[in-house]
């Protein structure tokens, strides 16, 4: 079955425990995007990435970093997490940038 | 830079249509729609492409005014499922980020 996979769904962490949220996809996309969703704001990117080690800033991207070494994972690392960072996470992957998205279940962090 | 995205917020009966818009302020590659439910991922409806190419949905249309920077979603003969949040995504010409705009909540009612 086609689908993009985040681990984990839900997480409760102190502030400044590093931690980092995977996203797997087996589409062979090589867009692949994290976004935060905020009551009222809608979908923020974060990161995205074009391809393999091809990774940019979205709008949001302070106090979050990425990587992508193989095209089907692109895990968003918080190294030192704060309660603004409180949010839900989506993971999405595509053929291409501008091409449609697709999204993983979602994250639910909690940093207290 | 974030996309316009109204009506806010609509209540609609069953069977009613409904019209939601999404304008940017700059030149768009594509625009793509998603609906999601209470709690759930965002999923796929429509895609539109500058020069007119569409890929989505059979019961959901939407145009795409390149001039205008603006996109419509048009949802006829409503049913209960149809209820949620749409998002327009917006990729623009010349860049790589994609950009959504803050969401029309959509009620359909019995």
């Amino acid at each position: 079955e086609a689908q993009v996979t985040q681990n984990p769904r839900y997480l409760i962490t102190v502030t400044g425990k590093k931690l980092t949220v995977t996203c797997s996809q087996n589409m062979n996309h090589e867009y692949m995007s994290w976004y935060r969703q905020d009551p009222g704001l809608g979908l923020r990117q974060i990161y995205y990435s074009m391809n393999v080690e091809v990774t940019d800033k979205g709008d949001v991207p302070e106090g979050y970093k990425v990587s992508r070494k193989e095209k089907r994972n692109f895990p968003l690392i918080l190294e030192s997490p704060s309660p603004n960072q409180t949010s839900l996470y989506f993971c999405a992957s595509s053929f291409g940038g501008g091409r449609e998205q697709y999204f993983g279940p979602g994250t639910r962090l909690t940093v207290t | 830079q974030q996309p316009v995205q109204s009506p806010q917020a609509v209540i609609l009966r069953e069977g009613e249509d409904a019209v939601i818009n999404c304008s940017s302020s700059k030149a768009l590659y594509s625009v793509h729609w998603y609906r999601q439910k209470h709690g759930e991922a965002p999923v796929f409806l429509m895609i539109l492409l500058k020069g007119g190419e569409q890929k989505g949905h059979e019961k959901i249309s939407a145009s795409f005014n390149e001039k205008k920077q603006q996109s419509s979603l048009y949802l006829t003969a409503s049913q209960l499922s149809y209820s949620g949040t749409y998002f327009c995504g917006t990729y623009t010409t010349g860049g790589f980020k994609t950009i959504f705009g803050a969401g029309t909540r959509l009620f359909v009612k019995a």
